[in-house]
């Protein structure tokens, strides 16, 4: 199985900032890369898929980027909201498997 | 407006078999390109991709998990089933269910349901 590898596994940030997170896989995944932001007691939503695309009704704060084997996912000016979870996925093998997960905290 | 709702029993016993109803609207799985996908999230833990079923009935499994699942659609109920073998106090979680058009992710999401495996 491809193994997926975030990090850091938590940060702590200000309203406003720039927070980059990144993601890598264990081999080429070539932009088979999806990210989702979890709040607690919610479902994951979708953010960004094929590494760059940003879903539909995503605020266009976020933006994914990346090939291969290395991604990132920037929030350029953190909000209130966007406190949560966010976890990587790949779609690129037919075993899917995600990340374990960036957890954004208040600084 | 495209929703999937899961639903199945909230206590299970060791050795059991859990099985999980899925029903969606707003979408078909007899479309190309359709496909839905189980996923799982024990108490404070990250996200594990389960099983995954296509609009041609192709079947995908957790390596890890293969053994034990079992993955079906019913198109004329809008319903997609898993079934998973002999649970473990170690499959309590929140089990989803989402919608995986090929190549643009997991879009829509159910709520989700809350398993737990205890005696």
């Amino acid at each position: 199985d491809i193994q997926m590898t975030q990090s850091p596994s938590s940060l702590s940030a200000s309203v406003g900032d720039r927070v980059t997170m990144t993601c890598r896989a264990s081999q080429s995944i070539s932009r088979y890369l999806n990210w989702y932001q979890q709040k607690p007691g919610k479902a994951p939503k979708l953010l960004i898929y094929a590494a760059s695309s940003l879903q539909s009704g995503v605020p266009s704060r976020f933006s994914g980027s990346g090939s291969g084997t290395d991604f990132t996912l920037t929030i350029s000016s953190l909000q209130p909201e966007d406190f949560a979870i966010y976890y990587c996925q790949q779609s690129y093998s037919t075993v899917l498997t995600f990340g374990g997960g960036t957890k954004v905290e208040i600084k | 407006q495209v929703t999937l709702k899961e639903s199945g029993p909230a206590l299970v016993k060791p050795t059991q078999t859990l099985t999980l109803t899925c029903t969606f609207s707003g979408f078909s799985l007899t479309t190309s390109g359709m496909r839905v996908t189980w996923i799982r999230q024990p108490p404070g833990k990250a996200l594990e991709w389960l099983a995954r079923i296509d609009w041609d009935d192709d079947k995908f499994y957790s390596t890890s998990l293969k053994t034990r699942l079992t993955i079906s659609k019913d198109t004329s109920k809008n319903q997609v089933v898993l079934t998973m073998t002999n649970m473990d106090p170690v499959d309590t979680a929140t089990y989803y269910c989402a919608r995986t058009p090929t190549e643009r992710g997991m879009d829509v999401w159910g709520q989700g349901t809350t398993v737990t495996v205890s005696s």
